[in-house]
């Protein structure tokens, strides 16, 4: 199992452009989430999917578009980039409660910068 | 609300030396994680609590549950430098997220 992976590892962009971070994962998770951390900062929850077609709102998710057209894949997009979004952002999944006495795992994260 | 809280948030200890960092949270749930994160890396699972009065030890570390209290604890025994590190609890209270505590900043000191 390649567990939970994301692309890029490192992106830069300029204020205004868009771009999408892939995560997938081959754990046949149900249960989907996408976060923020900022340096010194604990975990903010952006958006989060408990099923293929089924997306929420998390903490912070202005900025921010999800799709879950799949169950291995959750992709996040950046509509129009701006500075407060830089951030490293951490992709994560698990099985429902009654399904597993399993963690939730992490990928290995993607670290953005927004000039 | 739904709430998660670590303390202490920031604990500097010197090699040797046992210390606690506590999780409290706001409302019923028998599962609870902890998570180590060292600098510029992800986070890795530590331990899986899913019952009240689990305990779970690796090496050093020892984490258990009161879900009576709504506490959790992870002990540190002998502290070594290897140990330092940014420490997470993170509650399953349902069909929601995981709510995280802010983390614990752990520094070993010689």
């Amino acid at each position: 199992n390649a567990g939970v992976t994301q692309t890029p590892k490192f992106q830069v962009l300029k204020t205004g452009q868009s771009m999408t971070l892939q995560c997938a994962q081959d754990m046949n998770h149900e249960y989907m989430s996408w976060y923020r951390q900022d340096p010194g900062m604990g975990l903010r929850l952006i958006h989060y999917s408990v099923g293929a077609g089924i997306t929420d709102q998390g903490e912070v998710p202005n900025g921010y578009n999800v799709s879950r057209s799949t169950t291995e894949d959750f992709p996040l997009r950046l509509l129009s980039a701006a500075p407060s979004q830089t951030s490293v952002y951490f992709c994560a999944s698990r099985s429902p409660r009654g399904l597993s006495t399993d963690t939730q795992y992490f990928g290995p994260g993607t670290r953005l910068t927004v000039l | 609300e739904l709430k998660v809280e670590q303390n202490p948030l920031f604990l500097s200890m010197q090699e040797g030396k046992n210390y606690t960092i506590y999780c409290n949270y706001s409302t019923t749930s028998d599962r609870l994680y902890w998570y180590r994160q060292d600098p510029g890396k992800s986070l890795e699972s530590l331990f899986v609590l899913l019952s009240n009065g689990a305990v779970k030890q690796e090496g050093r570390l020892m984490a258990s549950l009161d879900t009576k209290a709504r506490l959790s604890t992870l002990h540190i025994t002998a502290a070594v430098h290897d140990l330092s590190a940014t420490y997470f609890c993170a509650v399953d209270f349902g069909d929601t997220p995981l709510v995280f505590g802010k983390g614990t900043r752990l520094s070993v000191i010689a």
